[in-house]
C-alpha cells in the first residue's frame, strides 16, 4: 500500500541553525500538506501546498519558514534559522486530486532544538 | 473558520467495553469530518470520514461515527474495546474538498484499554 515517508525520523539541530525536513508524498497525489504537533499540544496547519506554489498558509508559517517541490517526487519543509519553539513533531500529508478530503500523513520528523 | 472541541484528555476503559469519544465541531460551511489514530511513535492514521450522504460511517477496526449536524458532533464508537485500541484519538474537521482544505483537528483524546 502507498505510503507517505518522512526523513529523518529524529532531527537535532542547535538554535540559529537550518533545518530541511524531507517528504515524499503518494506518488499520484497532487495536494502536500505539513503540519506541525508541540508536544502536548494539537496537531497545527502549517501550509498548503499545489500546482507548484502555496495555497495557504497558518499564521505559524512566517518568513522563517519555506517549502518546496524539488523534483517529482520530493516536498520539503526548511526552516531558516530554528528557535527553540520550534521544538516539535512535524507531519508531511497528502492528498489526491479529487479525492474527498483525505489526507494520508507520513511517521513524522521529530525536531529538538537546543 | 473551523474548530474542534474534543472535551477531556484521557478515556479508560475495559476490554469488551463500549468505546465513546465525543467530538463537536464549529464551522461555516457543511463540514467534512474525519477522525485519525495515532499509536505510540506512528503518524496519523485515517479512521473514517464523513463528507455527504449516510448520516453513520463506519470505519477501519470497527469504529464508527454519526455525523448530527443539529448537535455539531461527530462522536466516535465501538461496541467493544481491544487492547490493541490503545492510542491517541484525533477529531478533525475540513472545508469541502477544495485547495484550501486543511484540517483543523482537535487536540486529541487519549485512550486506555485495561484488562
Amino acid at each position: 500500500e502507498p505510503e507517505v515517508t518522512q526523513t529523518p525520523s529524529h532531527q537535532v539541530t542547535q538554535m540559529g541553525q537550518e533545518v530541511i525536513l524531507r517528504c515524499v508524498p503518494i506518488s499520484n497525489h497532487l495536494y502536500f500538506y505539513w503540519y506541525r504537533q508541540i508536544l502536548g499540544q494539537k496537531v497545527e496547519f502549517l501550509v498548503s501546498f499545489y500546482n507548484n506554489e502555496i495555497s495557504e498558509k497558518s499564521e505559524i508559517f512566517d518568513d522563517q519558514f519555506s517549502v518546496e517541490r524539488p523534483d517529482g517526487s520530493n516536498f520539503t519543509l526548511k526552516i531558516r534559522s530554528t528557535k527553540l519553539e520550534d521544538s516539535a513533531m512535524y507531519f508531511c500529508a497528502s492528498r489526491a486530486y479529487g479525492g474527498l478530503g483525505e489526507q494520508y500523513f507520513g511517521p513524522g520528523t521529530r525536531l529538538t532544538v537546543t | 473558520a473551523q474548530s474542534v472541541t474534543q472535551l477531556g484528555s484521557h478515556v479508560s476503559v475495559s476490554e469488551g467495553a463500549l468505546v465513546l469519544l465525543r467530538c463537536n465541531y464549529s464551522s461555516s460551511v457543511p463540514p467534512y469530518l474525519f477522525w485519525y489514530v495515532q499509536y505510540p511513535n506512528q503518524g496519523l492514521q485515517l479512521l473514517l470520514k464523513y463528507t455527504t450522504g449516510a448520516t453513520l460511517v463506519k470505519g477501519i477496526n470497527g469504529f464508527e461515527a454519526e455525523f448530527k449536524k443539529s448537535e455539531t458532533s461527530f462522536h466516535l464508537t465501538k461496541p467493544s474495546a481491544h487492547m490493541s485500541d490503545a492510542a491517541e484519538y484525533f477529531c478533525a474537521v475540513s472545508a469541502p474538498t477544495g485547495a484550501n482544505s486543511k484540517l483543523t483537528f482537535g487536540k486529541g483524546i487519549t485512550l486506555s484499554v485495561r484488562p
